[in-house]
């Protein structure tokens, strides 16, 4: 299996609504990460989880929040979103990086939000 | 800091023409660079990793450290080759991230 699976694949959702986006990977990846992408823009990285734990947050503000629950799966927390954070938004694992370890990541289809 | 940089956003050939996408990146460690690719209507997904020194596709791209670049050659394009093509660098900690892409376009 070398999917990466992101649910749900739409979501909208009020500035005063809390949800969650899901990620799962089953390939044994120890490195997995939540990246946001604007239309015609390049994915943009978020944080990165290295053996479970939060290893790399980019200056991301807290109304979005990470969990690692296990070595499979991802969450991404949303609360008191702005409309600007409209986006797809991609989960990604890999391989964590070192010596001889192929750290290319493999990609969801992603979740498009939407707030409104 | 780290960088990748791809200057060109849209590059349109014909089909059978070469094909060459460029990328420069700034690191002052030992870098990890990839090309991917994403198809209409289709995941993010791995062209080509520099470690591996492998032809995927046609397509090619070598590592040159002293002009920090990594471009992306294929010497006959082909019209399934349009899509968007990410440039990007891993740094130790799993830090990857993307230049800002450019859209391939082959004409018939």
């Amino acid at each position: 299996d070398t999917e990466v699976t992101q649910t749900p694949k739409h979501l909208v959702m009020g500035m005063t609504n809390k949800k969650s986006l899901k990620c799962e990977q089953h390939m044994g990846h120890r490195a997995m990460y939540w990246y946001k992408q604007k239309a015609k823009k390049p994915p943009e990285l978020m944080f990165v989880y290295s053996y479970e734990k939060l290893s790399i947050n980019e200056s991301v503000p807290s109304r979005f929040s990470p969990e690692c629950p296990n070595s499979s799966l991802l969450n991404l927390h949303l609360h008191a979103l702005q409309p600007e954070d409209s986006a797809l938004y991609l989960c990604a694992s890999s391989q964590v990086s070192g010596r001889g370890a192929r750290t290319e990541a493999f990609f969801g289809q992603g979740t498009r939000l939407t707030v409104v | 800091a780290q960088r990748v940089t791809q200057p060109e956003k849209l590059l349109s050939v014909f089909k059978g023409a070469p094909v060459e996408l460029k990328c420069n990146y700034s690191y002052s460690g030992s870098p990890e660079l990839f090309w991917y690719v994403q198809y209409s209507r289709q995941r993010l997904q791995l062209l080509l990793r520099h470690i591996s020194r492998e032809s995927i596709k046609g397509f090619t791209a070598d590592l040159n450290k002293g002009e920090t670049s990594f471009h992306l050659k294929k010497p006959f394009a082909q019209e399934e080759d349009s899509a968007m093509y990410y440039c990007a660098l891993n740094t130790y900690g799993n830090k990857l991230v993307f230049g800002a892409g450019t859209i391939l376009r082959v004409k018939s």
